[in-house]
């Protein structure tokens, strides 16, 4: 089954403790990206990236990292969270070629809690 | 700032109604698409719009994208409690690649 896998599904911890937010697809696409979901603000795009070893910042970057060592992962990082970085963060993928008309494909979400 | 501008925010309704989301922005986007999203899940694609003036149906859903391509609006017609979800429309720019734009989402409720 096509689909995005994002873990854990829910996540608390404590501000300054690091974190992973793993994301992996399975159907061979090279533009997968972050966004956060937060009320009244809708999905902002944290990073992406356009092929293996190729990304670039989104519309709110700061706090985060990311790698894209492996066509098919594409991992979340927050090297010193704080409690601001609470939200619903979601991945998603497509086809580069035509990225803008290409459907994005996305994971089930996952709900980070820093305290 | 939000570049799409979603209206209303929220909308109920009783079933066999019809609704209308609007989305809106001032600049010109190479496509429009719209999501539906349901709670615990991610967005999914309902359709995207590239053509100004397009007008795409999928069964009760009409999707229209304005003829200056800034803005696109959803018509829901005979609305059913199925039809419930938070609808996103989402903008993408050929000079920059990579960045899909986001509305802040219109949340639908059809009771029966």
């Amino acid at each position: 089954e096509a689909q995005v896998t994002q873990n854990p599904r829910y996540l608390i911890t404590v501000t300054g403790k690091k974190l992973t937010v793993t994301c992996s697809q399975n159907m061979n696409h090279e533009y997968m990206s972050w966004y956060r979901q937060d009320p009244g603000l809708g999905l902002r795009q944290i990073y992406y990236s356009m092929n293996v070893e190729v990304t670039d910042k989104g519309d709110v970057p700061e706090g985060y990292k990311v790698s894209r060592k492996e066509k098919r992962n594409f991992p979340l990082i927050l090297e010193s969270p704080s409690p601001n970085q609470t939200s619903l963060y979601f991945c998603a993928s497509s086809f580069a070629r035509q990225t803008y008309n290409s459907p994005l494909h996305f994971g089930n979400g996952t709900r980070l809690t820093v305290t | 700032t939000q570049l799409l501008e979603q209206s209303p925010q929220f909308l109920s309704i009783q079933e066999g109604e019809n609704l209308t989301v609007y989305c809106n922005s001032s600049s010109v986007f190479s496509s429009l698409q719209w999501y539906r999203q349901e709670p615990g899940e991610g967005p999914v694609l309902l359709v995207t719009v590239v053509t100004g003036g397009e007008v795409k149906k999928l069964k009760r859903l009409t999707f229209q994208f304005g003829d200056a391509r800034k803005d696109s609006s959803l018509h829901i017609t005979a609305a059913q409690p199925g039809d419930t979800g938070l609808y996103l429309c989402a903008g993408g720019r050929g000079d920059s690649w990579g960045k899909l734009q986001f509305g802040a989402g219109t949340q639908v409720v059809v009771t029966p």
